[in-house]
């Protein structure tokens, strides 16, 4: 167990839908990162969070959105659903230091499913 | 831009054997870190070991050592006295320096432990 939690782990929803998936990082950790696992692509960054502040951004899609709360829980929002977006989505989240070296710690991951 | 090669899809080794994953990195960056990640068949993205560019020493992690050769930017992992639980996906990861946080993952190889 990383101590990163994501909920849900798995979601079915219907093309041009909106879903949104939350990710609660380890105690201390204040940066998220969003990360799309898919059998083509592999594992793709999206966007990373610093203690609630959008640090850099990956090949995120304009019809995705994320946002890290004072709490340091994160959401990322996925609208306008198509076929292409099913894909194991994980947050990962590391130590306060900046240079994450000492490595990004996954949660357990959303499968999201688009019919 | 920064890229990770693994050039072995899959590989299978002998319970209590060793097997070696190969790994090739490319970075402009001189200050960096690298990693190996297990994904089993339960999707978690579990850290086995880091390293970090600027020590020469190679990290070692029970069983899990890496032979890191900076020079040639090659990073691979060795599995020693191979388990059953090893199955798994193992995915090589690089993180840059500077302002860049985002892990740059190779395509992953598949490792087999047969009993």
């Amino acid at each position: 167990d990383s101590g990163v939690t994501q909920t849900p782990k798995h979601l079915i929803t219907a093309t041009g839908q909106r879903v949104t998936l939350r990710c609660s990082p380890r105690s201390g950790d204040l940066s998220v990162y969003w990360y799309q696992q898919s059998l083509d692509q592999g594992l793709q960054f999206l966007i990373h969070y610093y203690n609630g502040e959008e640090r850099a951004k990956g090949n995120i899609l304009e019809r995705f959105s994320a946002q890290q709360f004072p709490d340091l829980h994160s959401e990322l929002n996925l609208s306008s659903l198509e076929l292409g977006d099913s894909a194991l989505y994980f947050c990962a989240s590391s130590v306060a230091s900046l240079a994450g070296g000492w490595g990004q710690f996954f949660g357990p991951g959303t499968r999201l499913t688009v019919l | 831009a920064q890229t990770v090669t693994q050039s072995q899809p899959e590989m299978s080794v002998q319970e209590a054997e060793t097997v070696t994953l190969s790994c090739t990195y490319d970075t402009s960056e001189s200050n960096y870190y690298l990693f190996w990640y297990k994904q089993p068949p339960s999707r978690q993205m579990i850290l086995v070991i880091r390293q970090e560019a600027y020590k020469q020493q190679n990290a070692t992690e029970n069983r899990f050592s890496v032979n890191f050769q900076k020079a040639a930017k090659s990073f691979s992992l060795k599995i020693s006295d191979s388990q059953l639980g090893d199955t798994a996906m193992y995915f090589c990861a690089l993180l840059g320096g500077g302002s860049n946080y985002k892990l740059t993952f190779g395509k992953g190889t598949l490792l087999t432990v047969n009993p």
